[in-house]
């Protein structure tokens, strides 16, 4: 367990409703990421973070926004939802170290459906 | 365009049988590979990574290989259990603006049958 948690684990709401899940660590993980996976996508680069209010847009990021505040905490919004965001978003944290790697450690995850 | 493909959607072994799965990449500047398992209704978990100055990682009965020549990695599991039933997810990894990020393939879904 790497001390994350994401809430809610699971939201059904309709199109054009804004949505914010959150990802909450307790670790002091510099870096904090979310995904959403599909079937046939595997897993995909929503936003990312590299510290409190210091993030950057991964390959699918249209129509999400993302904010960091306190390190403990990246929450990933929907603006307005829409039935192309239903998914299952996971949350994933973790910390560089130089000359090395140290892997991502990943959220339970949030399963979405946007009606 | 993808720059990790697992092209096997699927495999199914035998218990105690090897379980072999495959992943291709095409980014040069990719500097570790990893591999990730994940269970239903559960987040990805790290299984196995390997430097891409390496050839060969291996973590019990986990073992990776890569071939820089070929772009091509596998994981190896010897000898399978019906445990190890679950998606796995070949992902590389590369720097870019100075922070570090996970390309994932699609998944390849192992079932160890006993």
């Amino acid at each position: 367990d790497a001390g994350i948690t994401q809430s809610p684990r699971h939201k059904v709401t309709e199109t054009g409703t804004p949505v914010t899940l959150r990802c909450h660590q307790t670790e002091n993980h510099r870096y904090m990421y979310w995904y959403r996976q599909d079937p046939g996508h595997g897993l995909r680069l929503i936003h990312y973070s590299y510290g409190v209010k210091d993030t950057d847009k991964g390959e699918v990021s249209d129509g999400y926004s993302v904010s960091r505040s306190k390190t403990e905490d990246f929450l990933l919004t929907l603006e307005s939802a829409t039935s192309s965001q239903t998914s299952v978003y996971f949350c994933a944290i973790s910390t560089p170290l130089a000359g090395g790697f140290n892997e991502q450690f990943f959220g339970p995850g949030t399963r979405l459906t946007v009606l | 365009d993808q720059q990790v493909k697992q092209n096997s959607p699927s495999l199914s072994v035998q218990e105690g049988r090897i379980s072999i799965l495959n992943c291709d990449y095409t980014n040069s500047m990719f500097d570790y590979f990893l591999w990730y398992k994940k269970y239903p209704a559960e987040g990805p978990t790290f299984l196995i990574s390997i430097s891409s100055i390496k050839d060969k990682n291996e973590d019990g009965r986990f073992t990776v290989f890569l071939n820089k020549s070929a772009k091509h990695l596998s994981l190896h599991i010897v000898p399978s259990q019906p445990g190890d039933s679950a998606v796995y997810f070949c992902a590389a990894k590369f720097n870019q603006g100075g922070s570090e990020k996970l390309v994932f393939g699609k998944g390849t879904k192992l079932t160890v049958n006993p």
